[in-house]
């Protein structure tokens, strides 16, 4: 399979716990994107990466939120200290780059749940 | 904040309809997506098209955008019952730098065999 994958796919914690999300991107994908969709809602931007850059961040991202991408290839996310409001899917998507209109390809996502 | 509004919310068709979504959005933009996504699951790019652009046709999907009215239509033909799904417009801001795309709530399809 060379689509964008996710690990792991579900996430049960505590409130207050720690927890860390990877994505692997599609292999040569220069951008990489987490977002975040809560029930009933599209997903929103959380922060961007250009190879092991990270461009932007949106004002979603709190301090609890941290996200690399060490090498330009796999990226992780993690959350600390958890909070019940942090519960939502996490999405990962890659794009190629280089040109004006590229289309983002997502992977399956990881579902937080925060109890 | 959601940049694009999908109008309707929920739509239900007998197979073999066609299904019309519209998407509004408010600012310029570089491109607009279409994207579905089934229960639970990961999106699954359907169809871009550029700002320059005013139609677009992929298989059964017909895409039409007009910068004007800040608007863009997705339509399916002879839907399917495996055409259930949320779809989502996303739209590219004009100098938004980073490529993010804003979505928009979903309109969700039933496709009622």
């Amino acid at each position: 399979d060379t689509g964008v994958s996710q690990d792991p796919r579900h996430k049960i914690t505590k409130r207050g716990q720690n927890v860390t999300f990877r994505c692997d991107p599609i292999s040569e994908h220069n951008r990489l994107y987490w977002y975040r969709q809560t029930l009933g809602q599209g997903p929103e931007f959380l922060t961007y990466f250009q190879n092991e850059a990270q461009l932007e961040k949106s004002r979603l991202l709190s301090d609890r939120f941290s996200a690399e991408r060490p090498k330009g290839s796999f990226s992780t996310l993690e959350i600390q200290r958890t909070e019940q409001g942090d519960s939502a899917m996490y999405l990962c998507a890659s794009s190629k780059g280089g040109g004006l209109w590229d289309e983002q390809y997502f992977g399956p996502g990881t579902r937080l749940t925060v109890t | 904040s959601q940049q694009g509004e999908e109008d309707p919310q929920a739509l239900s068709i007998q197979e073999g309809e066609n299904a019309t979504m519209n998407c509004s959005y408010k600012t310029s933009i570089n491109n607009l997506q279409w994207y579905r996504q089934n229960s639970g699951r990961g999106l699954v790019h359907l169809i871009l098209i550029r700002s320059n652009e005013r139609e677009k046709h992929s298989g059964r999907l017909r895409v039409t955008l007009d910068t004007s009215k800040k608007s863009s239509s997705l339509l399916i033909t002879a839907s399917r019952a495996a055409d259930t799904a949320s779809y989502f417009c996303a739209t590219e801001l004009t100098g938004a730098g980073s490529y993010q795309l804003t979505f928009g709530k979903g309109t969700k399809l039933s496709v009622i065999p």
